[in-house]
């Protein structure tokens, strides 16, 4: 597509339940990126994939958290048992390699109440 | 350890030049980035430095110098749309190129 597309853009969630965000990003693009940004903080590193190599989970911040990507297209993060702590803005980019810059989608606002 | 820094705030009048700094101390160093994002919209990138030295686009320019761990982003000419926070983000290198963000620097430009 054009651009980094997320699904959904919103999400209201109970706490608790888990919750699956998804990430298209732009085609050809090797490289994609999870960012957490709660409200007027800056853009906090979750995960990155890079082709076929082993993703740098470093960023996750609990079991909780898990993403995959399947090849070189759509991410899925998904997050178990969600608190209100994790209420935020999920900042998804992809990047042509690792040599490029990053394009952002427009994120998934998710509110756990 | 990763740290990045930059101002906070900043107020601009439209019309004139300002510089927002940032310095940093990362454990790799695979470019500096700079992003645009305006309250409630997604990052745009505005410009990209890997070596030491001056980038110019247009009204935007942006420095590096590596040995000091400092780079700035200067914007000239303001315009009212230039309001939004300014992202100084660190690549790193050695297996994973992950960029590193600070936490933004909100710059208001008034009339």
């Amino acid at each position: 597509g054009a651009g980094v597309s997320q699904s959904p853009s919103n999400k209201v969630t109970e706490k608790g339940k888990d919750v699956e965000l998804r990430c298209d990003p732009i085609s050809g693009h090797t490289a994609l990126y999870w960012y957490r940004q709660r409200l007027g903080q800056g853009l906090e590193f979750l995960i990155y994939f890079q082709g076929n190599s082993a993703p740098d989970k470093s960023g996750l911040p609990s079991d909780r958290f898990s993403a995959e990507r399947t090849g070189e297209s759509v991410s899925t993060l998904t997050i178990q048992r969600t608190q209100q702590e994790d209420s935020a803005v999920y900042l998804c980019a992809s990047s042509l390699d690792y040599d490029s810059e990053a394009f952002f989608g427009q994120g998934t606002r998710l509110t756990v109440v | 350890g990763q740290n990045i820094d930059q101002p906070t705030e900043m107020t601009a009048t439209e019309g004139a030049i300002v510089q927002i700094n940032c310095t940093y101390q990362t454990s790799g160093f695979n470019g500096l980035f700079w992003y645009q994002q305006h309250a409630g919209e997604a990052p745009t990138f505005l410009s990209y430095n890997v070596l030491d030295g001056l980038e110019e686009k247009g009204r935007f320019s942006s420095f590096l110098s590596r040995s000091k761990g400092y780079s700035y982003l200067l914007l000239k000419e303001l315009q009212m749309k230039d309001s939004a926070s300014y992202l100084c983000a660190v690549r790193g290198n050695s297996g994973t190129y992950k960029y590193i963000f600070g936490t933004g620097t909100r710059l208001k430009v008034l009339a």
